[in-house]
């Protein structure tokens, strides 16, 4: 069974700390994605990564980066945390899309920032 | 743009019940359509997948079906639980882009 691991379920971060969100696969997936669900706005895509330190905006970069440093962890950083970052956070990844690969979900960080 | 709409936003409905969840979307172009299950506060587990190529799939009381030509994959559940109570997504897969229905908010009363 496909892994994807988040680190934390629950973090509770100040006004403009920096924030890392951690997240590692364990099947060798080409594509890793972050997102983040508000209620009313679904999912909303943040960064997504193709291959090791490859990045791509998503719909919704604006006050986050990201880091692939190897195939099977990507990293989110809320470089200066701000209240209107509380969140719902969601890791995903899937091997090659063009070849039908499922998608498979991590548990979520559930972020507050005050 | 790609749009997927799921319709209803939200449904009620008594134990036992068979059900029908809708999932439509506008690119003709769909590698695969996914549907997915998401409890309260949790992540999102993969119930199916069906492949273009494919007209449905099922798994235990489930079943997805997929009508490219009229943009619509729908999720049935057989002999509904309390258990199935949910919110249900999907996402189509077009190759290069994954886009998310806005989901449908499933609530079985015992």
């Amino acid at each position: 069974d496909v892994k994807v691991t988040q680190s934390s379920r629950y973090l509770v971060k100040r006004t403009g700390e920096k924030v890392f969100l951690e997240c590692v696969q364990d099947m060798d997936h080409e594509n890793m994605f972050w997102y983040r669900q508000d209620p009313g706005l679904g999912l909303r895509l943040i960064y997504f990564s193709y291959d090791v330190k490859m990045k791509e905006k998503g719909d919704i970069p604006e006050g986050y980066s990201v880091s692939r440093e190897k195939k099977e962890r990507f990293s989110l950083i809320l470089e200066s945390a701000s209240t209107n970052q509380t969140s719902m956070y969601l890791c995903a990844s899937s091997g090659v899309l063009w070849e039908n690969s499922p998608l498979h979900f991590g548990n979520g960080t559930r972020l507050t920032v005050t | 743009k790609q749009e997927v709409t799921q319709i209803p936003a939200a449904l009620s409905v008594p134990e036992g019940e068979n059900l029908v969840l809708n999932c439509s979307f506008t690119d003709s172009a769909i590698y695969n359509l996914q549907w997915f299950r998401q409890d309260p506060g949790k992540g999102l587990t993969s119930l199916l997948l069906i492949q273009s190529s494919q007209r449905e799939q099922t798994s235990g009381r489930l079943n997805a079906s997929l009508d490219k030509s009229s943009g619509r994959s729908t999720l049935y559940i057989a002999a509904s639980q309390p258990g199935d109570s949910a919110t249900y997504l999907c996402v189509e897969n077009a190759g290069n882009m994954l886009t998310f229905g806005g989901g449908t908010r499933l609530m079985v009363k015992p």
